[in-house]
């Protein structure tokens, strides 16, 4: 089976740039799609396709993929950006499978 | 605004069954693929089982293959996860999620708020 591979926690300080990675094989032929969630809410689009935000989402967040691995940046993190970040995408074993998530602190 | 609204959810023995429905509104829900996605107390998310815009093709994870059945009945805008032989380990909240994708690019765009089922003796 495919999997994606997200690192487990980041941190950033406040106003700086922290970039989350999701590594896996199904990144090679399907684009990624970026999820947040904070802590008790139900998960948020942030990032599609290359590098497409839904309204409302703010700037700051930017995507972009390279061979297996698909990134998520936050440029310029503001304390509500603190909140576990998941990875997407379609997979050939089982149509679709996440990341295990990234735990992102803003200090 | 588009909703998506689950119910269902509560606490079963195991082996037991229990069916979810996921209502939505607020857009054409005959033209859109919806899925159900999991998260187990204080882990991540795991994706559980699609369903067609038509109702004609389903699939499942491979940890819920023959044990759920997705359906969905588009004259009433709702969608529903009918959950049997149900273990500890299914316990979790379970949100429904609208997919939408335009040529290759696909993503949940549009997510309930969820409803918890937990598998206890």
């Amino acid at each position: 089976s495919s999997e994606l591979t997200q690192d487990p926690a980041v941190s950033v300080a406040l106003g700086q740039t922290v970039r989350i990675t999701c590594e896996g094989d199904s990144l090679r032929s399907n684009s990624a799609s970026w999820y947040q969630q904070r802590p008790g809410q139900a998960p948020v689009l942030v990032i599609y396709g290359k590098n497409d935000r839904p309204s409302g989402i703010p700037d700051r967040f930017s995507g972009s993929t390279s061979g297996n691995t698909a990134s998520l940046t936050i440029t310029g993190a503001q304390a509500e950006d603190e909140a576990d970040y998941y990875c997407t995408s379609r997979d050939g074993y089982a149509p679709w499978v996440f990341g295990g998530g990234t735990k992102v602190t803003v200090l | 605004q588009v909703q998506l609204v689950e119910s269902g959810g509560g606490v079963v023995q195991p082996g037991g069954s229990l069916r979810l429905s996921c209502a939505a509104s607020g857009f054409t829900f005959s033209v859109y693929g919806m899925h159900w996605v999991r998260q187990a107390p204080g882990k991540g998310l795991e994706w559980v089982a699609v369903v067609a815009f038509d109702g004609n093709r389903q699939d499942y994870a491979a940890s819920v293959k023959g044990r759920f059945t997705i359906s969905r009945d588009n004259s009433k805008n709702t969608m529903s996860l009918q959950l049997n032989s149900l273990r500890a380990e299914d316990t979790g909240v379970y949100y429904c999620a609208r997919e939408t994708t335009v040529t290759t690019v696909s993503r949940f765009d549009n997510w309930g708020q969820g409803t918890l089922v937990t598998v206890s003796s």
